[in-house]
């Protein structure tokens, strides 16, 4: 079945430096690319998608990129800070019913 | 609240017993989802509603029983679970069917199950 790989399951970074978390999907009809942030014990939240149409996208220190040949996105977080850590999701539309195939997460700790 | 309630936050039942989830939304959104949640897996997609109406069911066991009875209240029944079904329930709910329209999936905060 359709499936999407994340990778790493955990990061850990210096407070300022940058975070990258790189996903790739398998089902080529994708077109919509969301990231959820899951702080802990909280519900997850949007911060930023991207579609299919777009290689790149920016959202002050968070940006996402697709490579749509190669079928993979990744989230860049720049100057992390402290309330950047949580558990990122990725996740790929599926097909033609626009529901979502997700990673398994990655869990973003930002060191002081 | 960002306008996805979700009720019991907490719950532990025995194997045998009926309990149900609740979840509300304030937000007008047309589409609402029961997601299950487990550590360190993909969040499972379970039951998708649009209009009131199931358009979604990801081979969800029977002891799973979703109910919508109108675009603003979703529930998910629940009998002879198991103790892997534990986890964490999450509802959502967008404006329309589909993550890409409006802004995304609204997600409640969850219901921590733990089947015993």
């Amino acid at each position: 079945g359709e499936n999407v790989e994340q990778h790493p399951s955990t990061l850990s970074v210096q407070e300022g430096d940058s975070a990258v978390i790189k996903c790739t999907y398998s089902d080529s009809a994708s077109n919509y690319f969301p990231w959820y942030k899951q702080e802990l014990g909280k519900r997850p939240q949007l911060i930023i998608d991207i579609r299919s149409n777009v290689g790149e996208k920016k959202d002050q220190r968070i940006a996402v990129t697709l490579n749509k040949t190669a079928k993979h996105f990744s989230l860049h977080i720049t100057e992390t800070q402290p309330e950047d850590s949580a558990v990122y999701f990725c996740a790929a539309s599926i097909g033609s019913n626009y529901q979502l195939i997700w990673g398994a997460g990655t869990k973003l700790i930002i060191k002081p | 609240e960002t306008g996805v309630t979700q009720t019991p936050r907490h719950l532990v039942m025995g194997m045998t017993n009926k309990k149900s989830l609740k979840c509300e939304q304030h937000l007008g959104h047309n589409a609402m989802y029961w997601y299950k949640q487990s550590a360190k897996k993909p969040l499972e997609l379970m039951f998708v509603y649009n209009f009131k109406e199931q358009t979604e069911n990801n081979s969800v066991p029977s002891r799973f029983s979703p109910e919508c009875p109108n675009s603003s209240h979703l529930f998910l029944h629940l009998h002879t679970l198991q103790p892997e079904d534990s986890a964490l329930y999450l509802c959502a709910s967008s404006q329309d069917e589909g993550p890409d329209r409006g802004g995304g999936y609204t997600f409640g905060s969850g219901t921590r199950l733990t089947v015993v």
